[in-house]
């Protein structure tokens, strides 16, 4: 697997937009990025995940850097829940059905 | 709708002992995956199951851990003779085939003493 690169911790106020970085300079023309969030005591969730365009959807933004070597992120309004631990992973479009690999991910601090 | 359990939510158990945990994935999903979390370690993949295929088993540890899914949904974790680094939190995942997201359940907390 293609491997990812973040931010072990990031700070940011309540109501205030987000942007969390992802480096993935060896990624694969066949390779999904997609993101999870791991808020505490629970299971991993699902956030967004792209291919080459930018997406949105109700949680979140990708953004994907035109060479796709990097992505961000973007939580436009930042609340006391999105306090999570949030994990880049990249996936093949060929192996749809397989297993997520899961690195260190960045730690979201959520200011009041 | 109902989302993917897991019981128990907290298991303790003595060194050598045999454990099982069980994961009911959310119906209609055909793919069932296993990860174990350790203390401040990150995600890590056990085992998969895709419909009637034979899993893919190559993320288990060692040979005490095994898993079955009985007619294609629920699922049990079993690990044999526990140590004392079994101790984590394992979480069980369901998808459609053809799905890009996972969906995790809240996770059976397991301690080993």
């Amino acid at each position: 697997d293609a491997k990812t690169t973040q931010p072990n911790s990031m700070e940011s106020n309540e109501e205030e937009p987000v942007h969390l970085p992802c480096n993935h300079s060896t990624i694969s023309g066949t390779d999904y990025i997609h993101w999870y969030r791991q808020l505490p005591s629970q299971g991993p969730e699902y956030v967004i995940h792209g291919l080459t365009s930018n997406v949105n959807n109700r949680m979140a933004s990708l953004a994907i850097a035109e060479d796709r070597k990097s992505s961000t992120l973007i939580l436009h309004r930042a609340t006391l829940r999105d306090a999570a631990v949030y994990y880049c992973i990249l996936r093949d479009v060929g192996t749809s059905g397989s297993r997520l690999t899961f690195g260190e991910g960045t730690q979201l601090t959520v200011n009041p | 709708g109902a989302g993917v359990s897991q019981s128990p939510s907290n298991k303790v158990t003595e060194k050598g002992k045999d454990v099982e945990l069980r994961c009911d994935p959310i119906s209609g999903h055909t793919a069932l995956y296993w990860y174990r979390q350790s203390l401040g370690q990150g995600l890590e993949f056990l085992i998969y199951f895709q419909g009637n295929s034979a899993p893919d088993k190559s993320g288990l540890p060692s040979d005490r851990f095994s898993a079955e899914r009985t007619g294609g949904s629920v699922s049990t974790l079993t690990i044999q003779r526990t140590q004392q680094e079994d101790s984590a939190v394992y979480l069980c995942a369901s998808s459609t085939y053809t799905a890009y997201e996972q969906y995790f359940g809240p996770g059976t907390r397991l301690t080993v003493t």
